[in-house]
């Protein structure tokens, strides 16, 4: 069971580039998030489904895109990249976000620097 | 705001010794506090969770406890091995005033176990 994968693991990009981080989970969750984790920080919510076709922004969603036409992938958009994009981006998935809910499942993140 | 604070930032200890890592929020209203462990390199993974009701929770060599009434947690490490080094997440899930449980992050800490 690979649970989240996320590709690629490293990316470098120039300024203005544009690229999709790719995630895909195996688990059938229908919840699916995006965070970005800067050094010393918590992790920041950029957007979150709650199944296909529905998405919604989170605490920090300028400059991103995401879109869920499958329950399986869910794939976080950059446009004209900026050197603030540079982050460590985190996929998760999850049954719920209600209640005492199920755990969160993350993938192993894809570091990017935008030069 | 919901906030979560973590102490401390970083922790050393030695091969056996026990450690407490704290965690204060003001998330509300409350749903569920996790912890997480997070390797270097990796995603987050789900360590424990507690409810309302919940003031004492163990897995294995790792104890939470809850206080509701001051909003405090604190996670307990007994007799630390080396793999317990990594950071140790507090992650606060409040209800959004859409309905939806949205999670807080805290910065975590670093916890370093020297042999």
């Amino acid at each position: 069971n690979a649970g989240v994968t996320q590709t690629p693991k490293f990316r470098i990009l120039k300024i203005g580039q544009s690229m999709t981080l790719q995630c895909t989970q195996d688990m059938n969750h229908n919840y699916m998030y995006w965070y970005r984790q800067d050094p010393g920080m918590g992790l920041k919510l950029i957007y979150y489904s709650v199944g296909a076709g529905i998405t919604d922004k989170g605490e920090v969603p300028n400059g991103y895109n995401v879109s869920r036409s499958t329950t399986e992938d869910f794939p976080l958009r950059l446009e004209l990249a900026a050197p603030s994009q540079t982050s460590v981006y985190f996929c998760a998935s999850s049954y719920s976000m209600k209640g005492a809910g199920q755990p969160q499942h993350f993938g192993d993140g894809t570091r990017l620097s935008i030069l | 705001k919901n906030q979560v604070e973590q102490s401390p930032q970083s922790l050393i200890i030695l091969e056996g010794k026990n450690c407490t890592l704290q965690c204060n929020y003001t998330v509300s209203p409350f749903s569920n506090l996790r912890w997480y462990k997070q390797d270097t390199g990796r995603g987050p993974v789900s360590l424990t969770i507690m409810t309302f009701s919940e003031n004492t929770k163990s897995n294995g060599r790792y104890t939470a406890t809850l206080d509701a009434d001051t909003k405090q947690s604190s996670l307990h490490i007994t007799a630390s091995q080396l793999s317990d080094s990594a950071s140790y997440i507090c992650v606060v899930r409040g209800m959004t005033s859409g309905g939806s449980y949205i999670p807080t992050f805290g910065r975590g800490t670093s916890l370093i176990v020297h042999p």
